[in-house]
């Protein structure tokens, strides 16, 4: 089944301990994104990876690391998370091309930072 | 900045009414999705337009990318209480924008039997 998995679902932290929330997706897509989404605000881009060992920023990076060192997986990094962090993240992948950029989305994981 | 305004941003309705989501900006976008989204679930797809002016239809739902391709419109027709969801409108951009996907605030839809 064509799916797009981020772990774990649910995550309550405490401020400055260190996270990663991991995606893997099983489509060979070569773009991969993540986004927070909070009330009001709708979904906002973190970063991005076009494809291996590409990665960009996307509207909101501040506070975040990524890393893109296989096609499938693409985790996201809090190194210092801070309670402003709190929010549920989705990520996304997608084939690369202009009518292709379909993007399938991951069931999110609820993050909270005390 | 918010690129993509959504409205409106709640929606409540009765079974069998119409309703238009709207999803402006002043930028221009080389293509406009639309998702929908239930509670504990990630967005999924609904469709994507990437022509100015293009219709498209998918059942009760009429999607219009307007002819500058930079706004939309989402009709539903005959609204079910299944219609009860997020919608979100997302724009594109090619070249070296590409990857970078702008989502408006989202419209929350409530059909009521």
């Amino acid at each position: 089944e064509a799916q797009v998995t981020q772990n774990p679902r649910y995550l309550i932290t405490v401020t400055g301990k260190k996270l990663t929330v991991t995606c893997s997706q099983n489509m060979n897509h070569e773009y991969m994104s993540w986004y927070r989404q909070d009330p009001g605000l709708g979904l906002r881009q973190i970063y991005y990876s076009m494809n291996v060992e590409v990665t960009d920023k996307g509207d909101v990076p501040e506070g975040y690391k990524v890393s893109r060192k296989e096609k499938r997986n693409f985790p996201l990094i809090l190194e210092s998370p801070s309670p402003n962090q709190t929010s549920l993240y989705f990520c996304a992948s997608s084939f690369v091309g202009a009518a292709k950029n379909i993007q399938y989305f991951g069931a999110g994981t609820r993050l909270s930072v005390l | 900045t918010q690129l993509l305004e959504q409205s409106p941003q709640f929606l409540s309705i009765q079974e069998g009414e119409n309703l238009t989501v709207y999803c402006n900006s002043s930028s221009v976008f080389s293509s406009l999705q639309w998702y929908r989204q239930e509670p504990g679930e990630g967005p999924v797809l609904l469709v994507t337009v990437v022509t100015g002016g293009e219709v498209k239809k998918l059942k009760r739902l009429t999607f219009q990318f307007g002819d500058a391709r930079k706004d939309s419109s989402l009709h539903i027709t005959a609204a079910q209480p299944g219609d009860t969801g997020l919608y979100l409108c997302a724009g594109g951009k090619g070249g070296t924008s590409y990857g970078k996907l702008t989502f408006g605030q989202g419209t929350i839809l409530t059909v009521h039997p």
